[in-house]
């Protein structure tokens, strides 16, 4: 069936660090994944989007990688800051559907 | 530029009262969202408005309606209010459905006694 998960819950960095989170998703349709932010309280901010004929894709401090063949996608953020601890959560579209499923997240936090 | 904002940002109410919350963007969307986040549940999709004019149901619609008064503004209503719907809820919108980025709202936390 359809999934979009993670492969840990929880991540804790040195600042200063790099940071990367991972993402497995099943369904091989999908063609569009989006990396979204959520600070507590808020609501979730996109971060970086790929699309499926891409493999990677750079943003300011960070890229995401996709690996069609094992369905995985993954978030690397260079040079870790505090303002970086969050739920990351990573999402999947397939094309004409509506539906953007969302993983459950992996809790960041960055230790100064 | 606001982007989408939500109204209210709390509400408590009780078992079988009624409500709405508000939601409107800015960013001349045509596709608008309502979502609710429930702890190890993510994100799961209520409704949604593929364009002015039109509403259909998502993953858990059941005990909600929705209105998209104009291109701007998208409401949720929940008619009588139950305690499983203890959640805090986010509006998104898009350019389009499909493979477009969700822009999200700040969130209404809502509590049900």
């Amino acid at each position: 069936g359809e999934s979009v998960g993670l492969h840990l819950p929880t991540l804790s960095v040195q600042e200063g660090d790099n940071s990367i989170i991972n993402c497995a998703y099943s369904n091989s349709a999908s063609d569009y994944f989006i990396w979204y932010k959520q600070e507590s309280g808020k609501g979730p901010q996109f971060i970086i989007d790929i699309r499926s004929n891409m493999d990677k894709r750079q943003g300011q401090r960070v890229t995401v990688l996709l690996n069609k063949t094992v369905k995985h996608l993954s978030l690397q953020i260079a040079a870790t800051q505090p303002g970086d601890s969050a739920v990351y959560f990573c999402a999947e579209n397939r094309g004409s559907n509506y539906k953007l499923t969302f993983g459950k997240g992996t809790l960041l936090t960055v230790n100064p | 530029n606001a982007g989408v904002t939500q109204t209210p940002k709390f509400q408590v109410l009780k078992t079988g009262q009624s409500m709405t919350l508000q939601c409107a963007q800015d960013m001349n969307h045509n596709s608008m969202y309502w979502y609710r986040q429930d702890p190890g549940m993510g994100l799961r999709l209520i409704y949604y408005s593929a364009s002015e004019g039109t509403t259909d149901k998502g993953e858990v619609p059941n005990g909600y309606n929705v209105s998209r008064l104009n291109k701007r503004e998208f409401s949720l209503r929940l008619e009588s209010a139950a305690p499983s719907q203890t959640s805090v809820y986010f509006c998104a919108s898009s350019s389009w459905v499909g493979t477009d980025t969700q822009y999200f709202g700040p969130g209404t936390r809502l509590t049900v006694l």
